[in-house]
């Protein structure tokens, strides 16, 4: 049972477009959202993340919105950028718990 | 600079072999977990652990075990390896308390042959 998915295994930008990848999930309780970015060969990096008390978040290019009632959230990236090629994680957590459920991930290509 | 290293980046060990897997983090972190990840399959946590010598079993725990007598370091054990359990294995760590963020650790490619 797949709590939280990311349906498009990769997706491919042109440098300085918008980049949009998606999350949806089952569990209405999870309450914290997490975007990791991982290169090949490292550890994810983290890199943003939104409560559920909020429907956006925003950090410099990166902006996740949440949409709680579709159980669904989405990263923006503005503009793209090669350096920006990597595979995509979210992942979602419930207070009280220290667990985490990660989706299968999102490999992003961005084409100069 | 916030800091979790693993031991290996690059394993080969026979089935049936005794694995070790170890992991260390430097920012006083209560909370350390172990997952591994699988083409398709995304991050699946094996085990965490809250506090030292406290544990619980994540999703996939079986042939597993870990191990925490200290804080800072989280010992992931495979009882005897098998090429199932070939994969990539990260170890993070996260403060207790209200911080969400997970800082993870570089990987152990582990290939059980």
């Amino acid at each position: 049972d797949q709590q939280v998915k990311q349906n498009s295994p990769s997706l491919s930008v042109q440098e300085g477009r918008i980049s949009i990848l998606n999350c949806d999930y089952t569990n209405s309780m999870f309450d914290y959202f997490l975007w990791y970015k991982k290169y090949p060969a490292e550890g994810p990096t983290f890199l943003i993340s939104i409560s559920s008390i909020k429907d956006k978040n925003e950090d410099g290019r990166f902006t996740v919105f949440l949409n709680k009632s579709a159980k669904h959230l989405s990263l923006h990236i503005v503009p793209s950028q090669p350096g920006d090629s990597a595979v995509y994680f979210c992942a979602a957590s419930r207070s009280g718990t220290y667990k985490y459920i990660f989706g299968t991930g999102t490999r992003l290509k961005v084409l100069a | 600079d916030v800091k979790v290293t693993q031991s290996s980046r690059y394993l080969v060990k026979r089935t049936g072999e005794k694995v070790f897997l170890e992991c260390v983090q430097d920012m006083d972190h209560e909370n350390m977990f172990w997952y591994r990840q699988d083409p398709g399959l995304g991050l699946r946590l094996i085990y965490f652990s809250y506090d030292v010598k406290m544990k619980e079993k994540g999703d996939i725990p079986e042939g597993y075990s870990v191990s925490r007598e200290k804080k800072e370091r989280f010992s992931l054990i495979l009882e005897s390896a098998s090429t199932n359990q070939t994969s990539m294995y990260l170890c993070a760590s996260r403060t207790g308390g209200r911080s969400y963020e997970q800082y993870f650790g570089p990987g152990t490619r582990l290939t059980v042959t």
